[in-house]
């Protein structure tokens, strides 16, 4: 067990809805990172917030948002969803004090499923 | 830009065997590599790392040493199991850090052990 924690494990939705992807980092980290695996793109990085700031941006599609909150739990919106969207999101967490080290822990992943 | 290059997949071995799965990289500077499992339904998980040439990171039998020199961190195992069927990623992280660290995948090499 990675400590973070995914909610929901699976999510079927149909094109066109709007989807919300929820993560709670491992106790005391302040980063958190979100990736997308599929398959036909592997896995790609989208977005990571460090203590309640948009740090990095990748590959991340503008009808995609993320945030993440004062308690340092993350939420990535997925709208106007599309077939292709369909694929494993996962997030991941890093940075606790004392010990900094560049460690990312993963949650279990949603798998969304996109009709 | 920065990009992982593994082994195509599927391998396929028997129990006892010996593993290499191949893994080089393109990157600027010195980044930080890393070797991520992920076991069937499950999220990924570190399974070594290395830091700076010439270090060797090693986990449960698995080695992998840093070659700045051919830009390489190819994964070894001396004697594979069948728990060690999996997903294995090669993954690196341009500039570690602190606060900033993303990782790039390589496209992953599923290895399936027979008894």
């Amino acid at each position: 067990d990675s400590g973070v924690t995914q909610t929901p494990k699976h999510l079927i939705t149909a094109t066109g809805q709007r989807v919300t992807l929820r993560c709670s980092p491992r106790s005391g980290d302040l980063s958190v990172y979100w990736y997308q695996q599929s398959l036909d793109q592997g896995l790609q990085f989208l977005i990571q917030y460090y203590n309640g700031e948009e740090r990095a941006k990748g590959n991340i599609l503008e009808r995609f948002s993320a945030q993440q909150f004062p308690d340092l739990h993350s939420e990535l919106n997925l709208s106007s969803l599309e077939l292709g969207d369909s694929a494993l999101y996962f997030c991941a967490s890093s940075g606790s004090f004392p010990t900094v080290t560049n460690e990312q822990f993963f949650g279990p992943g949603t798998r969304l499923t996109v009709l | 830009g920065d990009s992982v290059t593994q082994m195509e997949g599927p391998v396929t071995l028997s129990e006892e065997a010996f593993l290499t799965i191949n893994c080089t990289y393109t990157a600027t500077g010195y980044p930080s590599l890393f070797w991520y499992v992920q076991y069937p339904g499950e999220g990924l998980q570190l399974l070594l790392k290395a830091t700076k040439a010439d270090d060797k990171g090693s986990n449960k039998g698995f080695e992998a040493t840093y070659r700045k020199e051919t830009t390489s961190f190819h994964l070894e195992k001396g004697s594979v199991q069948v728990s060690d069927s999996a997903v294995y990623f090669c993954a690196l992280i341009k500039e570690p850090n602190f606060g900033n660290e993303k990782l790039t995948f390589g496209t992953g090499t599923r290895l399936t052990i027979i008894p």
